[in-house]
C-alpha cells in the first residue's frame, strides 16, 4: 500500500503571513494523484486543492498552491495571506491513477494541525 | 452541487441499540464510501460501493453492516456496537470509481458524530 507521511504533527502562524505544510508519499506508480483536504472543528472534509502527477505545473487555487516534486516524492501546500478561517487539520492524500480494483481509495497522511494567530 | 449529506448529525445510542446512519448524494455519482474517523486522526476507510455493490469491505466488524439501496443512497446499520465504536462516521462519494485518470475527487459529507455508552 502506498505511504503518505506529514511530518509536521502541528503548525502555526501569524494571520496574513504565509506557511508551508508537507508531505511526502511513497509509491512505484508513475500515475496518480495528490490532495490536499481541510478539516476544520466543524469535522466536514473539504477539498483544497489536487495535483495530477502527469502534470509539470504546481497547481493553484487563490491563496493555496503546492511544490509538486515528482522525483523526490514531496507535495507541499503553501498558504499565502493566512486568515483565521485557515485553522484548521489539513490531511495529504493520495490516490492511484490505475482505477480499477483500487476504486478510488484514498491513503491519508496523519495530518498536520494549523493554528492562525491573530 | 457538490453536497452529500449525513443524518443524523449527532447520535447517541447503547450497546444493545439498533440504528442507522444516512448518506445521500444527488451528483449522479457511483461510488460512495464510509469511513471511521477517531479524533485527530485520519479517516480510515470502511466500505466502498462501486455501481451500488459494496466492493471493498475493509474487515469490518459484522456489527456495521452497509447498504446501498439505490445509487443516491448509503445506509449504515448498527448493532451491538462497543464503546470503542464511538468516532465520527464519513460518507464520500466520487463520480465514477473504476475511471482511473478522470478527475475522480471524492466529496465528503459532514460526518455522523457517535457515541456509544
Amino acid at each position: 500500500a502506498q505511504t503518505v507521511t506529514q511530518s509536521q504533527p502541528e503548525m502555526s502562524v501569524q494571520e496574513a503571513e504565509t506557511v508551508t505544510l508537507s508531505c511526502t508519499y511513497d509509491t512505484s506508480e508513475s500515475d496518480y494523484y495528490l490532495f490536499w483536504y481541510k478539516q476544520p472543528p466543524s469535522r466536514q472534509m473539504i477539498l483544497v486543492i489536487r495535483q495530477e502527477a502527469y502534470k509539470q505545473q504546481n497547481a493553484t487555487e487563490n491563496r493555496f498552491s503546492v511544490n509538486f516534486q515528482k522525483a523526490a516524492k514531496s507535495f507541499s501546500l503553501k498558504i499565502s495571506d493566512s486568515q483565521l478561517g485557515d485553522a484548521a487539520m489539513y490531511f495529504c492524500a493520495y490516490r492511484s491513477g490505475l482505477g480499477g480494483s483500487t476504486l478510488g481509495r484514498l491513503y491519508f497522511g496523519r495530518g498536520t494541525q494549523l493554528t492562525v494567530w491573530p | 452541487d457538490t453536497e452529500v449529506t449525513q443524518t443524523p448529525k449527532h447520535l447517541v445510542m447503547g450497546m444493545t441499540n439498533k440504528k442507522s446512519l444516512k448518506c445521500e448524494q444527488h451528483m449522479g455519482h457511483r461510488a460512495m464510501y464510509w469511513y471511521k474517523q477517531k479524533a485527530k486522526k485520519p479517516p480510515e476507510l470502511m466500505f466502498v460501493y462501486s455501481y451500488e455493490k459494496l466492493s471493498i469491505n475493509e474487515s469490518v466488524p459484522s456489527r456495521f453492516s452497509p447498504e446501498c439501496p439505490n445509487s443516491s443512497l448509503l445506509n449504515l446499520h448498527l448493532h451491538a456496537l462497543q464503546p470503542e465504536d464511538s468516532a465520527l462516521y464519513l460518507c464520500a462519494s466520487s463520480q465514477d470509481p473504476r475511471g482511473g485518470k478522470a478527475k475522480n475527487i471524492q466529496y465528503f459529507g459532514a460526518g455522523t458524530r457517535l457515541s456509544v455508552l
